[in-house]
């Protein structure tokens, strides 16, 4: 079992739908959660970080964290053709030790059709 | 502030050649990381500095691999005799000990092509 596993894509929508992107993680210890999105050929591009339970809004993005159910997924409404990319998901147990040593997952690929 | 640059962007080597890339982080970040991404896989943690003391590496790094960060500024990354298995995207990254908290930003990478 992977430390990150992503929704396998790739996943479709319309232009103007809400796009799902889940992932779970195994070390219940994580602290820190965060969502890239990388365009093909291109290096992964911050999106969102997230460290309580709950929800964190960001324009059109969502990212929900669940520690006891060890899931974080990230929303985007209003879903463009520009969103087309994989979007990689990020773990870090953090703390001096760990210093922000990330684990990702593989990407879940998602592609807005006009 | 420039963002996190790495040279050079692509480097093209034939197989038991060594192979040299540099990253310059953000210049108030303390920490740097290298990564590993090759098609279809997320990056792949290979080694992290805190100012020039390089605090962890991973498996994944064999004694073909070194990395150095004098002076804690930038970072070289030597890969020696290189093999075909080399291939792939090279990652750096930077994140401040401080806020806000754990979050790399990446460089653009190296695209290494092993002949």
């Amino acid at each position: 079992q992977k430390e990150v596993e992503q929704n396998s894509g790739p996943l479709s929508v319309p232009e103007g739908a809400i796009a799902s992107l889940n992932c779970t993680y195994s070390d219940r210890g994580s602290q820190s959660f965060f969502w890239y999105r990388q365009y093909s050929g291109k290096s992964p591009e911050l999106i969102m970080s997230i460290y309580s339970n709950g929800d964190k809004e960001d324009g059109r993005f969502t990212a929900q964290l669940n520690k006891a159910s060890q899931y974080v997924s990230l929303l985007i409404r209003d879903s463009q053709p520009s969103d087309s990319a994989t979007y990689l998901c990020a773990v870090n147990l953090g703390g001096d030790t760990n210093a922000g040593k990330s684990t990702f997952g593989d990407g879940t690929t998602l592609t807005v059709k006009p | 502030d420039t963002g996190v640059s790495q040279n050079p962007r692509h480097k093209i080597t034939k197989r038991g050649q060594n192979v040299t890339f540099r990253c310059d982080p953000i210049s108030e970040h303390n920490r740097l990381y290298w990564y590993r991404q090759t098609l279809g896989q997320g990056p792949e943690f290979l080694t992290y500095f805190q100012n020039e003391a390089q605090l962890e590496k991973s498996r994944l790094l064999s004694d073909r691999f070194s990395a150095e960060r004098p002076k804690g500024s930038f970072s070289t990354l030597e890969i020696q005799r290189t093999e075909q298995g080399d291939s792939a995207m090279y990652l750096c990254a930077s994140s401040s000990h401080d806020y806000p908290r754990d979050t790399q930003y990446f460089g653009p990478g190296t695209r290494l092509t092993v002949l």
